[in-house]
């Protein structure tokens, strides 16, 4: 079955612990990209790649890293989350990432930081 | 730059109701517009898109017209079930801009038996 596989679905850190949060997929796609959703601001895209170890900034970098070591893998690091990073976090995948291609996504990541 | 408004939520019916979900925009060029949305717990899945003007999208029931003039991409159905309970996205992609998808805020639609 095709699809976004993103780990954990859940999980509470406190403040300065580093995480990382995985995200693949089984689709062969060049494009993979990394938004959070917060109430009444809608999805904000953190980081985005177009293929194997190009990565890019999106509107939301801050306070965040990623990696593109491998097609299918696309992890988002917070070397040191702070409060402000609480919130629901998708990865999303697509053929090239361009036109009106479709975009697939993972079923999310909440993240509570204390 | 390129941008999209939506109404806001929650919009709250009752089982076979009509529904209207508005969406503006705003972008340089033709951009291409989608509807997405997001049920309970999962992520976004694409509902239909428009590539042109007056062209029409349709998926499950659902439908949105892309009018150039209005510059406007809103969701209708004839007849809502509570399985359509969701957050509904509206989003563009433009091509002269930052060859990105942007997304509208989302509505909520709450459909009570």
């Amino acid at each position: 079955e095709a699809q976004v596989t993103q780990n954990p679905r859940y999980l509470i850190t406190v403040t300065g612990k580093k995480l990382t949060v995985t995200c693949s997929q089984n689709m062969n796609h060049e494009y993979m990209s990394w938004y959070r959703q917060d109430p009444g601001l809608g999805l904000r895209q953190i980081y985005y790649s177009m293929n194997v170890e190009v990565t890019d900034k999106g509107d939301v970098p801050e306070g965040y890293k990623v990696s593109r070591k491998e097609k299918r893998n696309f992890p988002l690091i917070l070397e040191s989350p702070s409060p402000n990073q609480t919130s629901l976090y998708f990865c999303a995948s697509s053929f090239t990432g361009r036109g009106n291609e479709k975009l697939f996504f993972g079923s999310g990541t909440q993240l509570s930081v204390l | 730059g390129d941008s999209v408004t939506q109404m806001e939520g929650p919009v709250t019916l009752s089982e076979e109701a009509f529904l209207t979900i508005n969406c503006t925009y705003t972008a340089t060029g033709y951009p291409s517009l989608f509807w997405y949305v997001q049920y309970p717990g999962e992520g976004l899945q694409l509902l239909l898109k428009a590539t042109k003007a007056d062209d029409k999208g349709s998926n499950k029931g659902f439908e949105a017209t892309y009018r150039k003039e209005t510059t406007s991409f809103h969701l209708e159905k004839g007849s809502v079930q509570v399985s359509d309970s969701a957050v509904y996205f509206c989003a563009l992609f433009s091509s002269y801009n930052t060859d990105k998808l942007i997304f509208g805020t989302g509505t909520r639609l709450q459909v009570f038996p």
